[in-house]
């Protein structure tokens, strides 16, 4: 079974610096999806980005981008220039790229601070 | 496109009693998901349709739960004999077919068994 490991269970940041959110996985397949989804409080959770793990590219979604590194089974997540918006519960979340491969595997979080 | 809606939006219940959560999908997504998530913890997955087949359940779906999804469209989840280890949040998701990546969630239903 896949698993998911968040080690950070919080983290801080000042407006407009960067932080970086740790993520690693197990798994014994060659092709998944990684996700990092986004939790406001008392709101629903969102996506932030994704990456297909045949990709070597790493994927950028404006002010967020990940490093994916495939063999040390890393998937991190940078938010530059962040905002108050930023400030969330943040999952990293592994699917399956097989036929049955439908739900997500999700870690237990980081719940990020933005400081003003 | 509405999003995902899930009603009631909070239940308070008493232990041993019986609950049925809703959730209507995104209109021309196919597949529905159903996970719990506990206060600090990350969501888990309890079951999936696709339409209105039931493809899959997690071993934490106890045979007090049940899931349905009717001609395809609206799911309920139903839990029965309450116990105080069933006070979560359930969250609902749905996509629109295997091909596609994200999963839209909608805002819960947060139990909380007395």
């Amino acid at each position: 079974a896949q698993t998911v490991t968040q080690s950070q269970p919080e983290m801080s940041v000042q407006e407009a610096e960067t932080v970086t959110l740790s993520c690693t996985y197990d798994t014994s397949e060659s092709d998944y999806y990684l996700f990092w989804y986004k939790q406001p409080p008392s709101r629903q959770m969102i996506l932030v980005i994704r990456q297909e793990a045949y990709k070597q590219q790493n994927a950028t979604e404006n002010r967020f981008s990940v490093n994916f590194q495939k063999a040390a089974k890393s998937f991190s997540l940078k938010i530059s220039d962040s905002q108050l918006g930023d400030a969330a519960m943040y999952f990293c979340a592994y699917r399956s790229a097989m036929e049955y491969g439908n739900k997500l595997v999700f870690g237990a979080g980081t719940i990020l601070r933005v400081k003003s | 496109d509405t999003g995902v809606s899930q009603n009631p939006r909070h239940k308070i219940t008493k232990r041993g009693q019986n609950v049925t959560f809703r959730c209507d999908p995104i209109s021309e997504h196919n597949r529905l998901y159903w996970y719990r998530q506990t206060l600090g913890q990350g969501p888990e997955f309890l079951t999936y349709f696709q339409n209105e087949a039931q493809l899959e359940k997690s071993r934490l779906l106890s045979d007090r739960f049940s899931a349905e999804r009717p001609k395809g469209s609206f799911s309920t989840l139903e839990i029965q004999r309450t116990e105080q280890g069933d006070s979560a949040m359930y969250l609902c998701a749905s996509s629109r077919g295997r091909l596609s990546y994200e999963q839209y969630f909608g805002p819960g239903t947060r139990l909380t068994v007395t």
